[in-house]
Order: structure tokens, then C-alpha cells, then sequence
């Protein structure tokens, strides 16, 4: 158990809806990082906050958007699903931004657009 | 542009024999490297690290080794054990930018 959670662990929905995912980070652990795992892909960075501040940006569509609150816990809300955006969404926590921390990850949400 | 490329999807090793898995990457700026594994239904785990001043870190039976002139790393596991079978990922990052670029990993099973 990595001590990161992440909510809901399955997801069903149609096309064009919108959903959110939540993580809650390790206790102490600043830095939330998002990750999309598509079919046979590898992990694709999506953002990564700082206690509350964006700190990076990666390939993130415009219909994605995220926050970090002030305990700490982060949402990822996708917006005008498409098929497409089926995937597992990780979500990971280090202690601080930098290469010095190693970063945990949760098991998982798995995202099903229909 | 997949900037950290890892060429083979899977892996068959014997019990007891070295598992060596590569990664290949495009970016010289980047300075610090990582090995994730992941088992099925779990999240990716930390295994091992190195950065770009060294060629080589170790840590038990896991060996990183790092090329900057060929801008290649590889993984070594001995001895290979069933237990190690699971999906590794190679990610790379660049100070001060804050983000892990991986690749799409390799399938590695170590057959009994």
C-alpha cells in the first residue's frame, strides 16, 4: 500500500459527459502528480501541483483540468468525454517537487467512455 | 515524439538467470532516471534510481546502468525470480521542470 488513494476506482459514462477523479496524496506528501495510461501506451504526464500551485504541465488536453486543495487532495476533471479518453488515470505524491523524493503512486482509476 | 523509448514490449527470462531490460532515450538535457515495476490492478512502484554524474547504482539485486553517450540505460536483475514478473517502466526527468517523461514499458516474466 503506496498510501496514495484515489477514488473512484472504476468509472463508467457516456460520451460528452464530464468526470472527476480524486487523490488523496501520502500524509506529508506536497507534490500530486497526474499520469493517463492509454491501451499499450506508456505513462503520459499530465500536470503536477505544489502544495496548491501548478508546477508542470505535460500533455494535457484543453477539456482536462486540475486543482490541488488546501489539505492537499487533488481532482482531475475531464470534460466532454470521448472515446478516446478511456484509460487508467493515475495519480502520485512525493514529499516535494524535486528529484531528491521519489514519487508514490495509487492504484488507479479506470475510466470507461462509452 | 516519444522521448524515452522502451523498443521491447516483453521478456522471457529463466529462474535464477539475469533479466536485462533497456530504455533509449532522446533528450541529452535530461539528468535523472528512474525503473518503476507494476503488477496488474496496482499502481507502479519506485525500484531504483540514477542520475546523469554516475554510470552505475546498484541496490540488491537491481542494477541501473546508464550510458550518456549512447543515451541508453538498461536494468539488471540477478538472480531473475517469479516474483519479479511485472511490467517495467523506464521514466526520465530534467531539473527544474518538475514532470517524468516514462516509456511503455516492458513485460517481464521469469518462468520457473
Amino acid at each position: 500500500d503506496s498510501g496514495v488513494t484515489q477514488t473512484p476506482k472504476h468509472l463508467i459514462t457516456a460520451t460528452g459527459q464530464r468526470v472527476t477523479l480524486r487523490c488523496s496524496p501520502r500524509s506529508g506528501d506536497l507534490s500530486v502528480y497526474w499520469y493517463q495510461q492509454s491501451l499499450d501506451q506508456g505513462l503520459q504526464f499530465l500536470i503536477h501541483y505544489y502544495n496548491g500551485e501548478e508546477r508542470a504541465k505535460g500533455n494535457i488536453l484543453e477539456r482536462f483540468s486540475a486543482q490541488q486543495f488546501p489539505d492537499l487532495h487533488s481532482e482531475l476533471n475531464l470534460s466532454s468525454l470521448e472515446l478516446g479518453d478511456s484509460a487508467l488515470y493515475f495519480c502520485a505524491s512525493s514529499l516535494t517537487p524535486g528529484q531528491a523524493h521519489e514519487q508514490y503512486f495509487g492504484p488507479g482509476t479506470r475510466l470507461t467512455v462509452t | 515524439d516519444q522521448q524515452v523509448k522502451q523498443n521491447s514490449p516483453s521478456l522471457s527470462v529463466q529462474e535464477g538467470r539475469i533479466s536485462i531490460l533497456n530504455c533509449d532515450y532522446t533528450n541529452s538535457m535530461f539528468d535523472y532516471f528512474l525503473w518503476y515495476k507494476k503488477y496488474p490492478a496496482e499502481g507502479p512502484t519506485f525500484l531504483i534510481s540514477i542520475s546523469s554524474i554516475k554510470d552505475k547504482n546498484e541496490d540488491g539485486r537491481f542494477t541501473v546502468f546508464l550510458n550518456k553517450s549512447a543515451k541508453h540505460l538498461s536494468l539488471h536483475i540477478v538472480p531473475s525470480q517469479p516474483g519479479d514478473s511485472a511490467v517495467y517502466f523506464c521514466a526520465a526527468s530534467r531539473s527544474g521542470t518538475y514532470k517524468y517523461i516514462f516509456g511503455t514499458g516492458t513485460r517481464l516474466k521469469v518462468l520457473a
